[in-house]
């Protein structure tokens, strides 16, 4: 298996445009998270899915901030417009719904400027 | 404040000593999490618990629910074990600042 893909791994963008995180989840898990990680807030869970479903999204820091999960396979996090307080490293993780254990992607660095 | 607390913040230990790093909540929870981050960013689950221990390999995890605390363990310590450890507590997955391992050989 080949893990939690995200894309892309480093983004630099402009502050007012559009970025679209990307996450492919383990084949077989039903629950996906996504987390920020700044130095100064550390790591923060923005959301996260149950088979699909947008189970809490109390994390999402504001309406720029938007994220979809329209199967099993796929999920996104959407920012628009950009700002350089979003500057951060952006993690997704997959696990079964009740399991002991996330696995993690290795993140997508992402800096607004 | 937040409410979840990691202690120490940072930490060096010679290889082969047994470490410990502490985290303690204020909030009731129905499980913690230990989470370990490599140097290079990425981050690996350890541990799941709700009570009692849970042991793999050298590690160990320790979780009272009533006292609001949870240990990990790490014996015979390695420089590869060096890396950020982080608990994260659910419900509603606060995390604490982390604590970072420095093991020397």
């Amino acid at each position: 298996d080949a893990g939690v893909i995200q894309s892309p791994r480093h983004e630099v963008t402009e502050m007012g445009q559009e970025v679209t995180l990307r996450c492919k989840p383990i084949s077989g898990h039903n629950s996906l998270f996504w987390y920020r990680q700044t130095m100064m807030r550390g790591l923060e869970l923005l959301i996260y899915f149950n088979n699909n479903v947008p189970i809490d999204d109390s994390g999402m820091p504001e309406d720029r901030f938007s994220a979809k999960m329209p199967n099993a396979s796929f999920s996104t996090l959407k920012i628009q417009p950009s700002e350089p307080r979003d500057s951060a490293v952006y993690f997704c993780a997959s696990s079964l719904v009740g399991a002991n254990v996330l696995t993690f992607g290795a993140g997508s660095r992402l800096t607004v400027l | 404040k937040n409410e979840v607390e990691q202690s120490p913040q940072n930490l060096t230990a010679q290889e082969g000593e047994f470490i410990t790093i502490n985290c303690s909540y204020s909030v009731g929870i129905s499980a913690l999490h230990w989470l370990q981050q490599h140097p290079g960013g990425g981050i690996v689950s350890l541990f799941m618990l709700s009570s009692g221990k849970k042991k793999h390999g050298r590690l160990i995890a320790t979780i009272n629910i009533q006292e609001k605390h949870s240990s990990l363990h790490i014996t015979a310590s390695h420089p590869r074990d060096s890396a950020v450890y982080i608990c994260a507590v659910y419900n509603d997955m606060r995390f604490g600042a982390g604590t970072r391992l420095t093991v020397k050989p």
